[in-house]
């Protein structure tokens, strides 16, 4: 069972344009949302991140929106250029809590993303 | 420099032959992880570990075995008994008491020929 549904499968976005990567989860005890960009080859690197306690994080051209009543949060990418072409992951994660073991990750699907020049 | 080595970077092996993917890192931390990576299924989680001596089987653990003998080190054995053991290996890890921000070596590429 998918814990993190994660959508497009693959976007195009020409140079200077929006991409937007949508995930969506069911259980409400996750309380940390990342998303890893991963280049092909290597290992996926933390781009940004979330908590519940906010609805949107910006870090540059990059942005996090989160909807907690709609359990959705999505990645937007403003002004994107060739070199954002990458595989997109959203994640999500529990704090441990009292006799919980490890606050593990669980990926979405990812998404393959070709910005045109 | 700190950060998590994976070696090696491809490695072949027969049908029916074991192999280990080594997994070393310096950043002091406690948990470590081990993903399997295939076109279209993202990351899933074969084992972890929190602490030395021990460690939890993840999603996909099947005809996989690992180690945690010493912190920095947390090998994960393909055995004969995967089924489709042809993937791209991430191992990852994390500070124990943080909201689990992970950190990924570069991967090992495992064909069976």
């Amino acid at each position: 069972q998918q814990q993190v549904k994660q959508s497009p499968q693959s976007l195009i976005v020409q140079k200077g344009g929006i991409s937007i990567i949508n995930c969506a989860y069911e259980n409400t005890a996750f309380d940390y949302f990342p998303w890893y960009q991963q280049f092909p080859g290597k290992g996926p690197a933390l781009l940004i991140a979330i908590r519940p306690d906010v609805s949107e994080k910006k870090e540059g051209r990059f942005t996090i929106s989160f909807n907690k009543s709609a359990k959705q949060f999505s990645l937007h990418i403003m002004d994107s250029q060739p070199g954002d072409s990458a595989t997109y992951f959203c994640a999500a994660s529990m704090l441990k809590t009292r006799g919980s073991t490890l606050g593990r990750l669980y990926f979405g699907r990812g998404t393959q993303l070709t910005v045109w020049p | 420099d700190g950060g998590i080595t994976q070696s090696p970077k491809y490695l072949f092996r027969k049908e029916g032959q074991n192999v280990t993917l080594s997994c070393e890192q310096n950043l002091n931390h406690d948990a470590m992880y081990w993903y399997r990576q295939d076109p279209g299924q993202g990351l899933r989680l074969i084992y972890y570990s929190q602490i030395v001596n021990d460690f939890q089987k993840g999603d996909i653990a099947e005809g996989y075995s690992v180690s945690r003998e010493k912190k920095e080190s947390f090998p994960l054995t393909v055995t004969s008994a995967q089924k489709n053991p042809t993937a791209f290996y991430l191992c990852a890890s994390s500070i124990y008491h943080s909201y689990n921000e992970q950190f990924f070596g570069p991967g090992t590429r495992l064909t069976v020929l």
